[in-house]
């Protein structure tokens, strides 16, 4: 079974440059997470899609980043413009619904995407 | 606010020492997760813990639920350089929402 696929593993732009990430999940789960993970810190939640409705966004800077899911399945996040404080690894994640055998909050991981904002 | 609190948050030992670490909070959740991160690569799940006072074990990993469902402890039996990495654990806590702990860094030395 292939995993979470993301893409660019690294990135390095300047501040007030833009940039996109984007997440292909398991094939078959329903809810897809973008996280962002700051060194010497645990994943934070930014954005958490239902098929490609929104569950939950509230920690998502909505000045500078958005993200969509159409159809469902793949997902791109952005940040236009990136800060600073932005350098951190993105990490898209994915799980199995429990109506589909999934238990609750058994996440799957990709490898993530570094962000470097000069 | 719910909160996962990590302990240590960095633990350097020795090849064969046994460590523990511990994942607290003052809410009660529905399942709680431990996941390894090694660098550069996403987190991978080790084992959901649902039920509280419940024990699991994965080969020399020994992991468990406190009676409440507010706490949890992973315990490593005789460590070896392959389990370095970050530790994280993390909670559901009901709403679809799951919160992630900072992690406890583990570095075993050779």
């Amino acid at each position: 079974e292939a995993g979470v696929a993301q893409s660019p593993r690294y990135k390095i732009i300047e501040k007030r440059q833009s940039v996109a990430f984007w997440c292909n999940p398991i094939s078959g789960h329903a809810t897809l997470y973008w996280y962002q993970q700051i060194l010497g810190q645990g994943p934070k939640l930014l954005i958490q899609f239902q098929n490609n409705g929104v569950v939950d966004d509230s920690q998502l800077p909505k000045d500078r980043f958005s993200a969509e899911r159409l159809k469902g399945v793949d997902s791109t996040l952005k940040i236009q413009p990136a800060k600073l404080e932005d350098s951190a690894v993105y990490l898209c994640a994915s799980s199995l619904d429990f109506a589909s055998g999934g238990a609750a909050g058994e996440l799957f991981f990709g490898e993530g995407s570094r962000l470097t904002v000069l | 606010t719910q909160l996962l609190e990590q302990s240590p948050q960095f633990l350097s030992i020795q090849e064969g020492e046994n460590l523990t670490v511990y994942c607290n909070s003052s809410s009660v959740f529905s399942s709680l997760q431990w996941y390894r991160q090694e660098p550069g690569e996403g987190p991978v799940l080790l084992v959901t813990v649902v039920t509280g006072g419940e024990v699991k074990k994965l080969k020399r990993l020994t992991f468990q639920f406190g009676d409440a469902r507010k706490d949890s402890s992973l315990h490593i039996t005789a460590a070896q350089p392959g389990d370095t990495g970050l530790y994280l654990c993390a909670a559901y806590t009901g709403g679809f929402k799951t919160i992630f702990g900072a992690g406890t860094r583990l570095f075993v030395k050779a």
